[in-house]
């Protein structure tokens, strides 16, 4: 059975700095990893989509990388902004349509 | 990548009532998804919404509490029944055209029951 691991479960860190979001799972047999924020009491907005044949995706400040054999995915947010202040969730999909998400990392970008 | 329109985007309801939540897609999508999201917990699913069939429901979640319809390809709603104050949640639909694309999410509902 899939597991989606995040840590840290809360981060707190000043303006401009550079932050790792780090997810696991427990089988690497995976289609793809999506990873999403949310901002309380909101839907989900889709960030990085890493297909299971990709490295890394890049998308403005934010680059996932996708590392199946080992079984874990980094979110790396550059020069980190107030802005950036949400919940990270990052979801695995194993096939049948469904998704398995992770515990979420609540991000404090203060300023 | 579709677009979804989820209502009500909150509610405040009374033990023993049902919420109906609508979710319209701007494209035409294989699945839909209605998820739970509990206070400080992630998500978990309810059910799939599937076209022209009954939906498919995950253990722990039954047809007669969260009764689901999905008449077309781009419209599904969810009833929460017979309402307690364990059902305050944020709920949340998904589609897909295939897992291979990825899913996009409603702005989800947020559901105190007092």
């Amino acid at each position: 059975k899939q597991e989606v691991t995040q840590i840290p479960a809360a981060l707190s860190v000043p303006e401009g700095e550079n932050l790792v979001l780090n997810c696991s799972f427990t089988d690497s047999a995976i289609y793809n990893l999506q990873w999403f924020r949310q901002d309380p009491g909101k839907g989900l907005t889709s960030l990085l989509l890493i297909q299971s044949s990709q490295r890394e995706q890049t998308s403005g400040r934010l680059n996932a990388s996708l590392d199946k054999s080992s079984g874990r995915s980094t979110l790396y947010i550059a020069a980190s902004q107030p802005g950036d202040s949400a919940t990270y969730l990052c979801a695995v999909y194993s096939g049948t349509y469904k998704y398995i998400f992770g515990t979420g990392t609540r991000l404090k970008v203060l300023a | 990548s579709a677009v979804i329109s989820q209502k009500p985007s909150r509610d405040i309801c009374q033990r023993g009532t049902s919420l109906t939540i609508q979710c319209q897609v701007d494209s035409q999508v294989t699945m839909m998804f209605w998820y739970r999201q509990q206070p400080g917990q992630s998500l978990t699913l309810i059910a799939t919404a599937n076209q022209g069939s009954e939906a498919t429901y995950e253990s722990g979640f039954v047809i007669d509490k969260f009764p689901i319809s999905r008449p077309n390809l781009t419209f599904s709603t969810l009833t929460v029944s017979n309402m307690s104050p364990e059902d305050s949640s944020i709920y949340l639909c998904s589609a897909s055209t295939g897992g291979d694309y990825g899913y996009t999410f409603g702005s989800g509902t947020r559901l105190t029951v007092v």
